[in-house]
This record gives structure tokens, C-alpha cells and sequence, in this order.
């Protein structure tokens, strides 16, 4: 069984802070995507990654794959309160296609 | 262009019913997924469909069951609802050819078992 550990699983900031949210797991994915949920919603795709150590950037979001391709981070700079949400990474494993394994989440606030 | 639709939005079941949920996929995509997101927790998958049969299927019993149309629309039956069943159901769109890149969700069905 796979499992994605993601943490932390709270974060409170202020508006302007820099916060880096970490996904770790033992076994190795094909690809790994992180989603923003909001209250109501389903979860909305921000970016998938294929490429152990690959970077990619999305304004003010930077999203890393590990070299092994068994962990991910998101980082944030400057954080603004419509950043606020769920954050959730969740990997794809190499012979499941779409059959995600996700983590548990990490829950943004951004006080303006 | 439509998203993925879900239907209903809320649903209040009594513990033993049976329930239906319904999803249309993203225009263009051909697979569905579906997932359980308890309170507080990350999706679960439940199974997906393609060409109209079960491909893949999650760590759930059996009175979950699903479906699938010619037109890639998709059901999600729930028989015998116990109150741990109260959940977010998440239907998830996808196209089959290639790599996978990720998902469209829907907004989901809010499941209440009482």
C-alpha cells in the first residue's frame, strides 16, 4: 500500500510570509500532482510533476519532485490571504494509471 | 466549456438505504474515477472506468458499485449505508491516451448517512 505523509497539516501565517508544505513517502511515483481545495469545491489541479528532480513555477508557487521521485514540496513566497485553502499532493503510482494515492492535506490560512 | 458535473450537490440518507450518484465527465474525456474525501482527510479512490468497465478499484467492499455510459457519464451505488459512509464524493475526469496528468473534479455530493 502507498502511502503519501504530508505535513504540516496545519499552517497559519501572515500575509507576506514565505511557508514550504512537504509530501513524503517510501514508495516511488510515476508522477506526483498537488491540488487547492476550497470549502465546497473539488479540488482544483495546480501541477503535476514527472521528473525526479524537476522544478516547476506558478507565480508565486514553486513545486519540486525529489531526485528518487518519493517526495514533493510546495513553497509559497509572500503568501496572500487568497492563497488560503487546502493544499493536497497526491502521487501516482507506476502501474496504476489515475489511481492516486493522495496525502492528507494541509489546511492554509493567510491572515491579511 | 463544461466541467465535471455532479448531481445531487447533498444527499441525507437513513443508515441500511441504498443510494445513486451521478457524474458527467469534462467534455473530451473518456475516464472516470471516483473518490471518498472524509472530513478533515485526503481522497480516497474508490475505482475507475473506462469503455465502460471497472479498471481499477480501491481498498472498498462491495456495496460500492459503479457504472459507466457510452456517453462516459458515471454512477456511483452505495447499498446498505452504514453512518461511516457520510463522506464528499468526488468524481474525477480524465483522457486515457498517454501519460496521466491529472484530474478535473467535479464539486462532489455531500452524503450525510443518518
Amino acid at each position: 500500500t502507498q502511502l503519501l505523509e504530508q505535513s504540516p497539516q496545519f499552517l497559519s501565517i501572515q500575509e507576506g510570509e514565505n511557508l514550504t508544505v512537504y509530501c513524503n513517502s517510501s514508495s516511488v511515483f510515476s508522477s506526483l500532482q498537488w491540488y487547492r481545495q476550497e470549502p465546497g469545491e473539488g479540488p482544483v489541479l495546480l501541477v503535476t510533476v514527472v521528473t525526479g528532480g524537476e522544478v516547476k513555477k506558478l507565480k508565486r508557487l514553486t513545486f519540486q519532485f525529489g531526485d528518487a521521485r518519493k517526495d514533493s514540496s510546495l513553497h509559497i513566497t509572500a503568501a496572500q490571504p487568497g492563497d488560503t485553502g487546502l493544499y493536497l499532493c497526491a502521487g501516482n503510482g507506476g502501474t496504476s494509471y489515475g489511481k492516486l494515492t493522495f496525502g492528507q492535506g494541509t489546511i492554509l490560512t493567510v491572515h491579511p | 466549456d463544461a466541467g465535471v458535473t455532479q448531481s445531487p450537490t447533498h444527499l441525507i440518507k437513513t443508515r441500511g438505504q441504498q443510494v445513486t450518484l451521478r457524474c458527467s465527465p469534462k467534455s473530451g474525456h473518456d475516464t472516470v474515477s471516483w473518490y471518498q474525501q472524509a472530513l478533515g482527510q485526503g481522497p480516497q479512490f474508490i475505482f475507475q472506468y473506462y469503455e465502460e468497465e471497472e479498471r481499477q478499484r480501491g481498498n472498498f467492499p462491495d456495496r460500492f458499485s459503479g457504472h459507466q455510459f457510452p456517453n462516459y457519464s458515471s454512477e456511483l451505488n452505495v447499498n446498505a449505508l452504514l453512518l461511516g459512509d457520510s463522506a464528499l464524493y468526488l468524481c474525477a475526469s480524465s483522457y486515457s491516451t498517454g501519460n496521466f496528468y491529472g484530474y478535473t473534479f467535479g464539486s462532489g455530493t455531500r452524503l450525510t448517512v443518518v
